[in-house]
């Protein structure tokens, strides 16, 4: 059973880059044709979209990110890691990774778009210092 | 950005009651939209995808509608095990973006 871990400093000061990695585990990262994503959610508030990368390094960000997101995999460590530079206070927030499955079924006519978030890590908290 | 806009953004519901919350998209989606349940202090977890299709093993009580730009998500009879706050999220386009969620409550 696929299993997703975070980790990582739970402070990082202002103007500092915070650096968490994913551990994925019960499968290599490079198996099947999947997305592996970050997503945060502050404290009381919704869901945000940071982005994705596959197991060839290949990615997506949110725009609204963009600029200050790295993504990276290690297939060989069988994880997947975040990088967000110049953090300040409004980057507090839980922080998790999750398995993204993106397909199109070409079996039917006009093709099927599918894509679910269908295994999450527990989540880890990370607060920005001043 | 497809933005995503749900309602009520709470509610108060008895067990046994049907509980129904609404997701609407400011872009033609099709039936790209998925949702999911999260529980205080827990990751989110996925009820269903492609709009109507429940996840393996999610109870069948569960169950979405829609396509185009309006959704629905319904509990046919709550039960205490499903307070929490739902989320709706599109994939039509990127970046992905969820709603922004759902409390729900017992009366």
């Amino acid at each position: 059973q696929l299993q997703l871990q975070e980790s990582g400093p739970g402070l990082v000061r202002a103007s500092q880059t915070l650096s968490l990695t994913c551990a994925v585990s019960g499968d290599s990262i490079s198996s099947g044709s999947f997305y592996w994503s970050w997503i945060r959610q502050p404290a009381g508030k919704g869901l945000e979209w940071i982005g994705r990368i596959d197991f060839s390094g290949n990615t997506d960000y949110n725009p609204s990110l963009k600029s200050r997101v790295t993504f990276s995999v290690d297939t060989s460590k069988n994880q997947f890691s975040l990088k967000l530079s110049s953090v300040t206070a409004a980057d507090t927030a839980v922080y998790f990774c999750a398995k993204e499955v993106d397909y199109f079924d070409g079996s039917v006519s006009p093709e099927h778009h599918y894509h679910y978030m269908d295994v999450w890590g527990k989540g880890t908290t990370v607060t920005v210092s001043s | 950005d497809i933005q995503m806009t749900q309602s009520p953004s709470s509610l108060s519901a008895s067990l046994g009651d049907r509980v129904t919350i609404t997701c609407q998209a400011n872009h033609e989606i099709s039936t790209s939209l998925n949702w999911y349940q999260q529980k205080p202090g827990k990751a989110p977890y996925l009820l269903i995808y492609d709009a109507s299709s429940l996840d393996t093993g999610v109870p069948s009580r569960f169950s979405g509608s829609g396509s185009g730009t309006d959704f629905t998500f319904t509990i046919s009879s709550l039960q205490p095990e499903d307070i929490a706050t739902y989320y709706c999220q599109q994939y039509d386009g990127l970046p992905i973006t969820f709603g922004q969620g759902t409390r729900l409550e017992i009366k």
